[in-house]
């Protein structure tokens, strides 16, 4: 079975800073990934996913992710953050074979501060 | 990106009463959806599976006689919180995935439901 890590819960920054935010699967199996973001009260909206080809994979509102098989990572970037990217994120990982379940990461907090 | 709705977006209701959350794929046709369950400050649990015109399977620990899915047609698929209680409150998602277009091997979520019950 495949899980999904986040190593952190909660990240802060300041607004026009990076961020990174890091994902580690194990899979046994080739797997697709994907970020998504959560705001409040609301449900989960893609950003970008990998499916195969290009490692670096570019997604909406200026997130970029980068697939590292030999890491099993799949870390999500933002160059610079507005006070808007607060949310929670999500990376989620399915087998490639069966297409089928998600298996979410524990999420990550990122609040943007002024 | 492909675009589900979920409705109502909240309801509250008595206990003992039963709630059905509809689920629609908008703009693609989806073969499979799934049920997710949400509670505060935590990742999604995911319920069940649904494929258009098959049954629901579930997750271990969902009861099946609770939770009642129906996946009728490619672009709708239903739950059902039955007899519903306090400890049923919580936030419901769907999501749905396709074969081809849009929704090849990707989940699209809707916006959620939230239950409260009384």
């Amino acid at each position: 079975a495949q899980s999904v890590t986040q190593l952190d819960s909660q990240v802060p920054v300041f607004e026009e800073a990076p961020v990174e935010l890091r994902c580690n699967y194990s899979s046994s199996v080739s797997v697709y990934l994907f970020w998504y973001v959560q705001y409040p009260n609301q449900g989960l909206q893609l950003l970008l996913k990998y499916l195969s080809g290009s490692t670096l994979v570019k997604g909406i509102n200026g997130f970029e992710a980068e697939f590292n098989k030999s890491q099993t990572s799949f870390h999500l970037r933002k160059p610079s953050v507005h006070i808007s990217d607060t949310a929670e994120y999500f990376c989620a990982v399915t087998i490639k074979a069966a297409g089928n379940k998600l298996t979410f990461g524990g999420g990550t907090r990122v609040l943007v501060k002024p | 990106g492909a675009v589900v709705s979920q409705h109502p977006s909240w309801v509250i209701c008595k206990s003992g009463t039963s709630v059905k959350i509809e689920c629609r794929s908008l703009d693609f046709q989806a073969t499979t959806m799934f049920w997710y369950r949400q509670f505060p400050k935590q990742s999604l649990m995911l319920m069940a599976t649904s494929n258009e015109g098959s049954k629901a399977t579930y997750e271990q620990g969902v009861e099946k006689d609770k939770f009642l899915i129906n996946h009728a047609s490619l672009t709708l698929s239903t739950l059902t919180v039955t007899s519903a209680h306090p400890e049923d409150s919580s936030f419901y998602i769907c999501s749905a995935k396709g074969t081809s277009g849009k929704g090849r091997e990707t989940q699209y979520f809707g916006p959620g439901t939230r239950l409260l019950v009384l």
